[in-house]
């Protein structure tokens, strides 16, 4: 079955950089776009953006183009997003997901929660 | 510009069923959604996906008391035979112009 593996949670200070990591199995990891998704604690979910592992071609939420950055690694199966100049209401969890039939989220990871604070 | 409504509150008892209602903005009204499940302290799960035509498609696990159905512009989730584990907060979601989107979500009180 499909599964979306996250890294772990990470704490960052505020101005600095964070990466993190989804392991996709179960599924042909080139098949479909890789999405991140945040949930700032206590709200709602917001789209951040998405990437095709096989043409790069990538999308993202105008409140994040200009400080993330999702790429990919066939080899490993793995998706990333980089986020940088983080700010306190940066602290969220972090989820990646795909959607197999293009409208609608079928398989979530399990999420990574990033703090930020000095 | 899609927008994706649901009431922010719910309950039912115990036992009980409860509808839960996701409408789609105007212009909008054909397209399918996916309902979410988030349980407190968890990441969200795919309950199933409904369909404009009310057919829907649930996820690996889910439970037959889970059920969706359409009616117009309005994609709803019907849970029969409440438990306390479905206390929860129930989101809807769809893709549009490249974003995806999602409902405010409906916090479900189990009495």
């Amino acid at each position: 079955q499909v599964q979306l593996v996250q890294s772990g949670a990470e704490v960052k200070k505020p101005g600095a950089s964070v990466k993190v990591s989804c392991k996709a199995s179960g599924y042909t990891f080139t098949a479909y776009y890789i999405h991140w998704l945040r949930q700032v604690p206590g709200q709602g979910l917001e789209w951040v953006g998405c990437l095709s592992p096989t043409s790069d071609d990538r999308g993202y939420a105008p409140d994040f183009q200009d400080r993330v950055t999702m790429t990919s690694d066939l080899s490993l199966s793995t998706g990333y997003m980089d986020l940088t100049r983080l700010k306190s209401d940066d602290t969220a969890v972090y989820y990646c997901a795909i959607l197999r039939d293009g409208f609608t989220i079928d398989s979530w990871g399990q999420g990574t929660l990033v703090t930020v604070a000095s | 510009q899609l927008v994706l409504t649901q009431s922010p509150s719910a309950s039912a008892s115990l036992g009980a069923s409860v509808k839960l209602t996701c409408t789609l903005s105007s212009g909008h009204s054909t397209y399918a959604i996916a309902w979410h499940q988030q349980q407190p302290g968890k990441g969200p799960r795919c309950l199933m996906k409904v369909t404009s035509d009310g057919s829907h498609n649930k996820g690996d696990g889910i439970p037959d008391r889970f059920s969706g159905s359409s009616s117009g512009a309005e994609r709803y989730l019907t849970i029969s035979s409440l438990q306390s584990e479905d206390e929860a907060d129930y989101f809807c979601q769809t893709w549009d112009t490249g974003i995806v989107v999602f409902g405010g979500g409906t916090r479900l009180t189990v009495l």
